[in-house]
Formats: C-alpha cells, sequence, structure tokens
C-alpha cells in the first residue's frame, strides 16, 4: 500500500529556534499534501494544504510566515516551524493524496514537537 | 458548509462483541467520499474503509462494515467480533472536491476501547 514517511518522528528545540519537519511519499506521486496539527484527545485540524510546484494554500486563523510548506517534487513537502514558541508543542501530522478523485488519505507517523 | 458530526466521544465494548459507532455530515453535493480512519495509541491513522456516495452498496472490509444513509446523510462503522486491537480513536471523514481542489473535513473523533 501507499507509503508516507514522515521525519523526524520526535523533536525538541528551544525556543526561538527552527524545525522542518519532512513528509515524503514513498511509493506513489502525492499531487497535494496535507499538514495537520493535532491536540491532545482532539481531532485533526487541517494547517494547509499543499500542491507542488505552487504555493500552499492556508487555513484561517495559521500563520503562513510563521508555518513555512514547500512542496518541491511530487514526493516530498517540508513544514518549517520559524521562531519556535512554547505554544506551537504539538502533534503535527502529514498527509498525501495520489491520483484519483476520491482517494484516501496516506498519512505520516507524525512529529511531536516540544518547544522548551 | 460541508461538516461532519460525531456524537459519540467515547464508547466501550466487550471483547467479541459488536458497536456501531455514528457520523452525520452535511453537505450539499451529490457526489463525494467517506472514509473511516483509526488512530491507536501509536497515533498513526489507519484507513479503516472507503464509501463512495454515488454507490448504493454499503462497503466493507472483513470485520467492519458501514451503513450508508445517504438521504439522511449518516455514515455509521459498525466492527464486528470486536478485537483489543481495535481500541483507538476513531474518525469520520468526508472528502470535498472543489473545482480539482480537495479538502478532507475530520469529525471530532470517537474513542473506543474493548474491554476483556
Amino acid at each position: 500500500g501507499a507509503v508516507v514517511s514522515q521525519h523526524p518522528s520526535w523533536v525538541i528545540c528551544k525556543s526561538g529556534t527552527s524545525v522542518k519537519i519532512e513528509c515524503r511519499s514513498l511509493d506513489f506521486q502525492a499531487t497535494t499534501m496535507f499538514w495537520y496539527r493535532q491536540f491532545p484527545k482532539q481531532s485533526l485540524m487541517l494547517m494547509a494544504t499543499s500542491n507542488e510546484g505552487s504555493k500552499a494554500t492556508y487555513e484561517q486563523g495559521v500563520e503562513k510566515d510563521k508555518f513555512l510548506i514547500n512542496h518541491a517534487s511530487l514526493t516530498l513537502s517540508t513544514l518549517t516551524v520559524t521562531s519556535a514558541h512554547p505554544e506551537d508543542s504539538s502533534f503535527y501530522i502529514c498527509s498525501a493524496k495520489d491520483r484519483g478523485g476520491g482517494s484516501p488519505l496516506h498519512f505520516g507517523n507524525g512529529t511531536r514537537l516540544t518547544v522548551t | 458548509a460541508q461538516t461532519v458530526t460525531q456524537s459519540q466521544p467515547e464508547m466501550s465494548v466487550q471483547e467479541a462483541e459488536t458497536v456501531t459507532l455514528s457520523c452525520t455530515y452535511d453537505t450539499s453535493e451529490s457526489n463525494y467520499y467517506l472514509f473511516w480512519y483509526k488512530q491507536p495509541p501509536s497515533r498513526q491513522m489507519i484507513l479503516v474503509i472507503r464509501q463512495e456516495a454515488y454507490k448504493q452498496q454499503n462497503a466493507t472490509e472483513n470485520r467492519f462494515s458501514v451503513n450508508f444513509q445517504k438521504a439522511a446523510k449518516s455514515f455509521s462503522l459498525k466492527i464486528s467480533d470486536s478485537q483489543l486491537g481495535d481500541t483507538a480513536m476513531y474518525f469520520c471523514a468526508y472528502l470535498l472536491t472543489t473545482s480539482g481542489t480537495y479538502k478532507y473535513i475530520f469529525g471530532t473523533g470517537t474513542r473506543l476501547k474493548v474491554l476483556a
């Protein structure tokens, strides 16, 4: 089946530094990738939609200058949390959609970010 | 606006018994896709089942089946012969397609605990 690799699985960083999270589709071409944030015991909150070769579309309330998304190829999207603060600590999940109108999302394993 | 509602925050079921998780959604579209995802304690999102709205036949995957009532906009998940490994958060999701763009809308989730 379709595999999405997300790296790192966890990261601890100091306040004010930047962190990059990678999301790769290993055996299919992902024309669209989605970045979610999940708070404990809550649902997935869509942050942005990333299309290969174009600018990401951010959801309302998500700071695009803080959460930089790059989708440079059909198999790689990155999320960079810039100038991280403790309130950015969360679980971030990427997912990818392959070709086909009604295809399901394939999810990465998630990244737990802790900002100290 | 499209919304997905899961009215049962938590449920429990005895091992080997059957349990049904409810999901309702709101849409003005005639063709769309619905999904159930499972998120075990590992937090990896796993696709359980997929339903195409234009197909009247309910989708089935081994012990998992859905009761899709299009007119009522209801999409419940039935788990038969529940196993301890079914303990997880279950999310219902709706795929919205608009002018070639895609957005997956998730419900708030139902936490299912299978009891030994």
